[in-house]
């Protein structure tokens, strides 16, 4: 079982939609989980990270951590074209710990 | 705006060559990982360096692959006798101290002819 795991999608929904992305992880020993977005052809970009369960909030991204059933989601709210990426979701740990990925769902969103 | 910083953002190399990827942290910054992206995976890590330190290189290959990130200058990832297979997209990334978050570079595309 992999530890981390992405629908690779692709996923389309049309402009304004409210959009979830999901992941699942097999190890608790984590303790951090981010999600970065990654356009075509360029670098990962941070979009989120949290540390414990429940919501964290920013902008039209809210990003969820459930441990109990480890489950990690993010939500775009009134989603953009702007927003047609890949979405990567990983976990970590402490200062210094590789982080592990999952290998990113393809979101298209269409005006 | 001093984000990381990668060169060369592409590099052909023929079978057998030798590939060298520079690495530049972020300011402030003195945690450097590296990453491979191979087409239809995810991102794998490789290898984790602070200043004249390998901390961690769990991820690398044991042969062929070698990294270091010296006093002065760039992290630098090495690739002797570059293969088909080492085709691929490499991430450098890095942290501050104590920092859990990990900031990434634009990548270096490595097209192994």
């Amino acid at each position: 079982q992999k530890e981390v795991e992405q629908d690779p999608g692709p996923l389309s929904v049309p402009e304004g939609a409210i959009v979830s992305l999901n992941c699942t992880y097999s190890n608790s020993a984590f303790q951090y989980f981010m999600w970065y977005r990654q356009y075509s052809r360029k670098g990962p970009e941070l979009l989120m990270y949290t540390y414990s369960s429940g919501n964290k909030e920013d902008g039209r991204f809210t990003a969820q951590v459930d441990k109990s059933s480890k489950y990690i989601s993010l939500f775009i709210r009134d989603s953009q074209p702007s927003d047609s990426a890949t979405y990567l979701c990983a976990k970590g740990g402490q200062a210094g710990t590789a982080l592990i990925f999952g290998k990113g769902t393809t979101l298209s969103v269409s005006s | 705006n001093a984000g990381v910083m990668q060169n060369p953002r592409h590099l052909v190399r023929r079978r057998g060559q030798e590939a060298r990827l520079r690495c530049s942290p972020m300011k402030g910054h003195s945690h450097v990982y590296w990453y491979r992206q191979l087409p239809e995976e995810g991102l794998k890590f490789m290898v984790y360096l602070q200043k004249e330190n390998i901390i961690d290189e769990s991820g690398m290959p044991k042969e062929r692959f070698s990294a270091e990130f010296p006093k002065e200058g760039p992290s630098i990832l090495r690739i002797q006798q570059v293969v088909r297979g080492d085709s691929a997209a490499y991430f450098c990334a890095s942290s501050r101290e104590g920092g859990e978050t990990q900031y990434f570079g634009p990548g270096t595309r490595l097209l192994v002819l």
